[in-house]
């Protein structure tokens, strides 16, 4: 199937630190999502973008859809120790209907 | 406005057994779809089921099959359990197919031994 590479996969961090992750793929998507998940709960939606080069900011969260339509990034400005959690991207071909792909997350820990 | 809700939290079946999973969607959302979620690959999409009907399914053997009642509630069924199916099993809905009105549930915890 197709596949996301996201990066890193881990993460310790000081509080007040910035935090950028990324997804990378060799498909083309046309939606990126980026996720975070607590422990024991569901992924919780962060941020949509649909359309390349789109940048979209939520709070201290900014995510891009890269140009190319193959990657997307997201950042996070100040971290604060519950930012810490998994985060996922996950990204919809044009083909696949609702289907979405996964990255495998980015586990981040802030340390107070 | 309660959240997606799935039952049971936790579950412990050996392997050769069969197990159903429900998930109760957000009222009013249509859309319900289902992943796995294990360490090693990540969320998996299972299938997804709209007004009733499958719309769309991932790769997964026959031994994953799905429903969707009249009032939008969910059931997956796995049968024939193997070691490799223990998982949190994740359903989530949205109003319309629309993804980014999609919100998932808590999970089940399943452990097959």
């Amino acid at each position: 199937g197709q596949q996301l590479n996201q990066s890193p996969q881990s993460m310790f961090i000081q509080e007040g630190e910035d935090v950028s992750m990324n997804c990378t793929s060799s498909s083309i998507f046309n939606t990126w999502l980026w996720y975070k998940q607590d422990p024991g709960e569901g992924p919780v939606l962060l941020i949509a973008l649909y359309k390349a080069g789109e940048l979209t900011s939520n709070g201290r969260l900014t995510a891009q859809f890269g140009i190319t339509r193959k990657d997307s990034f997201l950042n996070i400005s100040a971290s604060i120790p519950s930012d810490v959690g998994i985060y996922f991207c996950a990204g919809l071909l044009e083909t696949s209907g609702s289907r979405l792909t996964f990255g495998e997350g980015t586990q981040l820990t802030v340390n107070p | 406005k309660a959240g997606v809700t799935q039952t049971p939290r936790y579950l412990i079946k050996t392997r050769g057994q069969q197990v159903t999973l429900s998930c109760s969607p957000i009222s009013g959302h249509r859309s319900v779809s289902w992943y796995q979620q294990t360490p090693g690959q990540g969320l998996q999409f299972l299938f997804e089921y709209f007004s009733e009907t499958q719309r769309n399914k991932g790769n997964f053997p026959g031994r994953f099959s799905g429903r969707q009642f009249s009032n939008s509630r969910s059931e997956m069924n796995v049968s024939t359990l193997e070691l490799g199916d223990s998982a949190l099993y994740l359903c989530a809905s949205s109003r319309t197919t629309s993804l980014n009105e999609q919100f998932f549930g808590p999970g089940t915890r399943l452990t097959v031994l």
